[in-house]
């Protein structure tokens, strides 16, 4: 069964700064999907990211970017120039190309942007 | 546009009570609707999945049930709450392979 991994269960960060949240996946198919999900104090779930497996280009969205790493299974997302809004839950998630399938979350990173 | 509505956003109910959460999407039809729980500071565990009317999968043996009368309407069910029930209850709908949106989810406290 696929598992998703997330090594740091906190992390704090600067305001202004850059942090990368790590996260790990692990799976024997070669068509899937990645995603970061930010879950603030008022525990609305939010996509921050996406990445489709077959793309080689890393994705970017604003402030945050991902480094994909499909032979190594790693799925990093970078957060530059943090806010204090930027304070939440942070969840990796996967899920194959068949829509059929679930998705499965990592247990989540709770980052604290600092002033 | 597509939204996603989940109530109440609070509940508190006392043990052995049932319980009924409820989730609605609109702009869409036949979606892949999700229930979620979520422990305190924990990830998410899937509890059901529903890909049409009547049709419910369960992930999890437990005191939860799940229907779906309606082809955007999902609901949580118990007729005996357990303390072990409270957590945060997400509802997600996925309206394409490669996203799934979330409701604001209901807070549970079971006393």
């Amino acid at each position: 069964a696929q598992t998703v991994t997330q090594s740091q269960p906190e992390m704090s960060v600067q305001e202004a700064e850059t942090v990368t949240l790590s996260c790990t996946y692990d799976t024997s198919e070669s068509n899937y999907y990645l995603f970061w999900y930010k879950q603030p104090p008022s525990r609305q779930m939010i996509l921050v990211i996406r990445q489709e497996a077959y793309k080689q280009q890393n994705a970017t969205e604003n402030r945050f970017s991902v480094n994909f790493q499909k032979a190594a299974k790693s799925f990093s997302l970078k957060i530059s120039d943090s806010q204090l809004g930027d304070t939440a839950m942070y969840f990796c998630a996967f899920t194959y190309y068949n829509y059929g399938q679930n998705f499965v979350f990592g247990p989540g990173t709770r980052l604290s942007v600092l002033p | 546009s597509q939204t996603i509505h989940q109530w109440p956003a609070t509940l508190v109910q006392p043990v052995g009570s049932p319980l009924s959460l409820e989730c609605t999407v609109e702009g869409t039809s036949n979606p892949n609707l999700y229930w979620y729980r979520q422990a305190a500071g924990r990830g998410l565990q899937l509890l059901f999945y529903s890909v049409g009317i009547g049709q419910i999968s369960s992930e999890v043996p437990q005191n939860l049930s799940a229907s779906r009368p309606q082809d955007r309407q999902f609901i949580l069910s118990s007729k005996k709450l357990l303390l072990s029930d409270s957590g945060f209850y997400l509802c997600a709908w996925r309206p394409g392979k490669n996203i799934q949106y979330f409701g604001a989810g209901t807070r549970l406290s079971v006393l």
